[in-house]
């Protein structure tokens, strides 16, 4: 099973500025198939990034990911009011398909 | 436009048993994978098991291997997952989660439902 670490845990950031969040895998992720889900509370996840670096239907392109086999980043450029939420990565290249346990982005 | 509702949650004992349903509409069911993924309450993401588009192919969390089967129905464009045997651990919200892939080969998950809470307790 290959088990993926977020960091940070918690970013306190303001309105505007840059939000970089790394996921890491316990090994090579096949084929870079890595995801990125944003959660609200109360919400559903939302799919943000697939295949490490495209982004999904209707996704601002404030929000982009990078990395191959054990390294991953989500960069959000400059983050607006309504992307203050939960981050999580996931991979889908191997079963059982796992996921981080995600960063919280707050409001500093 | 694409819509999946899952049904069927609510409380029952350890041991018994439950099956969800994840109703869907707005795409072409039979063409594309399924997956179950759950949420304990204040916890992260845990994917439970996925189907394949043709129902042939099936992979399962090791947590909930033997207990739970998930199966699908493409003439009623409904998932479901049978889930036997429930523990306390079990209590979740589980969501219905589509397949972004193609064919038989899987992808993220693109499309969600808004999920269905599973309480287990005496």
């Amino acid at each position: 099973e290959i088990v993926l670490t977020q960091s940070p845990g918690t970013l306190s950031l303001s309105p505007g500025e840059r939000a970089t969040l790394s996921c890491r895998a316990s090994q090579s992720v096949s084929s870079s198939y890595l995801a990125w889900y944003q959660q609200k509370p109360g919400q559903a996840p939302r799919l943000l990034i697939y295949d490490a670096s495209s982004r999904a239907t209707g996704i601002p392109d404030r929000f982009s990911g990078s990395g191959s086999g054990t390294d991953f980043t989500l960069t959000i450029s400059r983050l607006e009011p309504e992307d203050f939420a939960l981050y999580y990565c996931q991979q889908y290249g191997s079963s059982p398909f796992t996921f981080g346990p995600g960063t919280k982005v707050d409001i500093k | 436009q694409v819509q999946l509702e899952e049904s069927g949650g609510g409380v029952v004992q350890p041991g018994r048993s439950l099956r969800l349903s994840c109703a869907t509409s707005g795409f072409t069911f039979s063409s594309y994978g399924m997956h179950w993924v759950r949420q304990a309450p204040g916890k992260g993401l845990e994917w439970v098991a996925v189907i394949w588009y043709d129902g042939r192919n099936k992979y399962y969390a090791d947590s909930v291997k033997g207990r739970f089967t998930i199966s699908r129905d493409n003439s009623k464009n409904t998932l479901y997952l049978q889930m036997n045997s429930l523990r306390a651990e079990d209590t979740a919200v589980f969501y219905c989660a589509r397949d972004k892939g193609s064919g038989y080969y899987l992808n993220a998950f693109d499309i969600w439902g808004q999920g269905t809470m599973v309480t287990v307790s005496s």
